[in-house]
């Protein structure tokens, strides 16, 4: 079945330890980008990958970090998380940056307290 | 990324009720996307459109590419309670500009 996966689903964590959460797509899509989705904001993107090797910012890339080694997999690292990244993360895929249909995952509710 | 307009914030409608969100940006896209986002899922597409004015279908939804390439709207016809969701536009510029400007999002209420 042709998925995006992310793990965790929920994070608890405390302010300044840094986390990663981890996407994987079995499509064998280039494109893969994160966003993050805020009440009243909508989905705004943090990072995104054309290929293996190439990242880019998004909108909202502060306090991010990303790295795309294989074709498959873009972690997406918060090395200080603070408060204002309590927020719910989709990680998404298509099969090229051009491609208009992006595969979301299920999401990952993050909480810093 | 470009803003784009998205209303209404929500709407509580009853069973069998026709339904009509609408989504305007100050920037030309090239493709308008609509993405409908089920409780604790992440979104999913519904509807994409490639070429202003055009009008399509999918099922109970119509969306038209605004002739101005600034708008785009989406119908729900006689609607039913699993449309209860998120709706999201989404722009895409497309050549140059690969990202996805979303919209806020509309929430839609549906009661038996």
């Amino acid at each position: 079945e042709a998925q995006v996966t992310q793990n965790p689903r929920y994070l608890i964590t405390v302010t300044g330890k840094k986390l990663t959460v981890t996407c994987s797509q079995n499509m064998n899509h280039e494109y893969m980008s994160w966003y993050r989705q805020d009440p009243g904001l909508g989905l705004r993107q943090i990072y995104y990958s054309m290929n293996v090797e190439v990242t880019d910012k998004g909108d909202v890339p502060e306090g991010y970090k990303v790295s795309r080694k294989e074709k498959r997999n873009f972690p997406l690292i918060l090395e200080s998380p603070s408060p204002n990244q309590t927020s719910l993360y989709f990680c998404a895929s298509s099969l090229t940056g051009g491609t208009t249909e992006a595969f979301f995952g299920q999401g990952t509710r993050l909480t810093v307290v | 990324g470009q803003q784009l307009n998205q209303s209404p914030q929500s709407m509580f409608i009853q069973e069998g009720e026709d339904v009509s969100m609408n989504c305007t940006s100050s920037s030309i896209f090239n493709t308008w996307l609509w993405y409908k986002q089920d409780p604790g899922e992440g979104p999913v597409l519904l509807i994409a459109l490639y070429k202003a004015g055009e009008l399509t279908s999918n099922g109970r939804l119509t969306a038209q590419f605004g002739i101005t390439r600034k708008d785009s709207f989406l119908n729900i016809s006689a609607s039913i309670p699993s449309d209860v969701g998120i709706y999201f536009c989404a722009g895409q510029l497309g050549n140059s500009g690969y990202a996805l400007n979303f919209g806020k999002g509309t929430s839609l209420l549906v009661t038996p």
